[in-house]
């Protein structure tokens, strides 16, 4: 069955820290890969997509996220966060024309 | 553009009562979703619409009705609450199944 995981429930991190939340997906073909952030009492806003060529692609807010199609994995970075990053990260796999899958989310704490 | 537009933003419903949460968008977009977020769990798609008139089932349509009697409107129907619909509900369109995913700003919703 296909499936996301994000294994990382909660993670904290200091100010001017580096960042990287793991994603990994189950799915028999190379999915449609996406970066989801929801800040607390919104939406979804999406961070980045991944759908094919570079396997290194950038978002907004000074994202990136890389695709290993060895490891199935789509982690999300950033080099230097910022407090008004604290929120919530999902990662989403479109397995099909019309579904998407979410995993459960990264919670991100920012100290400063 | 309002973007996309839910009401209401919260709700509290006596367990077998009826209701109708609205979602609009006035972006032009064929694809709506609905969805849903329970804690810890990420989003699950309910129901989902691929333009005026057609409606298909998600990964946890039941419980749930949905119509698309125009482009703007994608309204969710739930008929019999139930205290597992308890949840944060979340609409969203896009230009085309692989475009972007515009999200509402959600409506939680307690059954009791």
């Amino acid at each position: 069955a296909q499936s996301v995981t994000q294994p990382d429930i909660h993670i904290t991190v200091s100010e001017g820290a580096s960042l990287e939340l793991r994603c990994n997906y189950s799915y028999g073909a190379t999915p449609y890969l996406f970066w989801y952030v929801q800040s607390p009492g919104q939406g979804l806003q999406l961070l980045l997509k991944y759908f094919s060529g570079d396997t290194l692609v950038q978002g907004i807010k000074g994202f990136e996220a890389e695709f290993k199609r060895s490891q199935s994995s789509f982690n999300l970075r950033k080099p230097s966060v910022h407090w008004s990053d604290a929120a919530e990260y999902f990662c989403a796999v479109g397995i099909n024309n019309n579904d998407m899958r979410f995993g459960a989310g990264t919670r991100l704490t920012v100290k400063p | 553009n309002a973007g996309v537009t839910q009401t209401p933003k919260f709700r509290i419903l006596k367990i077998g009562q009826s209701m109708t949460l609205q979602c609009a968008q006035d972006m032009n977009h064929n694809y709506m979703y609905w969805y849903r977020q329970d804690p810890g769990m990420g989003l699950k798609l309910i129901y989902y619409s691929v333009g005026a008139g057609i409606t298909d089932k998600g990964e946890v349509p039941n419980g749930y009705n949905v119509s698309r009697s125009t482009t703007e409107d994608f309204p969710l129907r739930l008929e019999l609450a139930a205290p597992s619909q308890t949840s944060v509900y979340f609409c969203a369109s896009s230009y085309s199944s692989d475009n972007e995913q515009f999200f509402g700003p959600g409506t939680r919703l307690t059954v009791l």
